[in-house]
């Protein structure tokens, strides 16, 4: 059963924390991205990564850090320095080159109190 | 620089009857669009996608028509249905001459589609 799964559901920290926000993927995809939806706007790409061992900022990436050391795994961090944490995250996976659409994961809703 | 506007909001539409949401874009190096519908606190799903080289793609009710000219694309939606309520995103990439990319998505704003009963 392919797909994309995030844990968890929702997460509540306290501010000044650093959280690690988890995106696994069994499509066999290379490319792997994080977006974040506040209300009222679309998806605003954080960071992407095309390979392993790899990843670009994408337009909003101040605040956090991504790690790729496996092709299945791209889990996201938000530090203490994001000024507005609280928002709901998306992950997900890609095959450019072959096709360009992306497939998401169901979300981590942030609150940061 | 908002690459991608979707400038309706919302849109209400009377079940059965056809819903169109709009899309503009300003980057002309844009070849690929795409249509996601998202529910709330979910993730969205993959609906239709064009290429720069069609005007047209059909998908059983669902109708995605580009014009380049314009810098414009539309989804259709015959009939409309309870269950297509939902936020709809149009989404572009620049897969440049080789038809390749780094798969990078720019997303519009979303349209809230209510279809009632």
């Amino acid at each position: 059963d392919g797909g994309i799964t995030q844990s968890p559901k929702y997460l509540f920290r306290k501010e000044g924390q650093n959280v690690t926000l988890s995106c696994e993927q069994n499509l066999n995809h290379d490319a792997m991205y994080w977006y974040r939806q506040d209300p009222g706007q679309g998806l605003r790409l954080i960071y992407y990564s095309q390979i392993v061992n790899d990843f670009q900022k994408g337009d909003i990436a101040e605040g956090y850090s991504v790690s790729r050391e496996k092709k299945e795994s791209f889990p996201l961090t938000v530090t203490s320095a994001q000024k507005n944490p609280t928002a709901f995250y998306l992950c997900a996976s890609s095959t450019p080159g072959s096709t360009d659409t992306q497939y998401f994961g169901p979300g981590t809703r942030l609150t940061v109190l | 620089d908002q690459q991608v506007k979707q400038n309706s909001p919302s849109l209400s539409v009377q079940e059965g009857r056809i819903s169109i949401l709009n899309c503009d874009y300003t980057n002309s190096m844009f070849d690929y669009f795409l249509w996601y519908k998202k529910y709330p606190a979910e993730g969205p799903t993959f609906l239709i996608s064009i290429s720069s080289i069609k005007d047209k793609n059909e998908d059983g009710r669902f109708t995605v028509f580009l014009n380049k000219s314009a810098k414009h694309l539309s989804l259709h939606i015959v009939p409309s249905q309870p269950g297509d309520s939902a936020v709809y995103f149009c989404a572009a990439s620049a897969r440049g001459l080789r038809g390749t990319s780094y798969g990078k998505l720019t997303f519009g704003q979303g349209t809230i589609l209510t279809v009632h009963p």
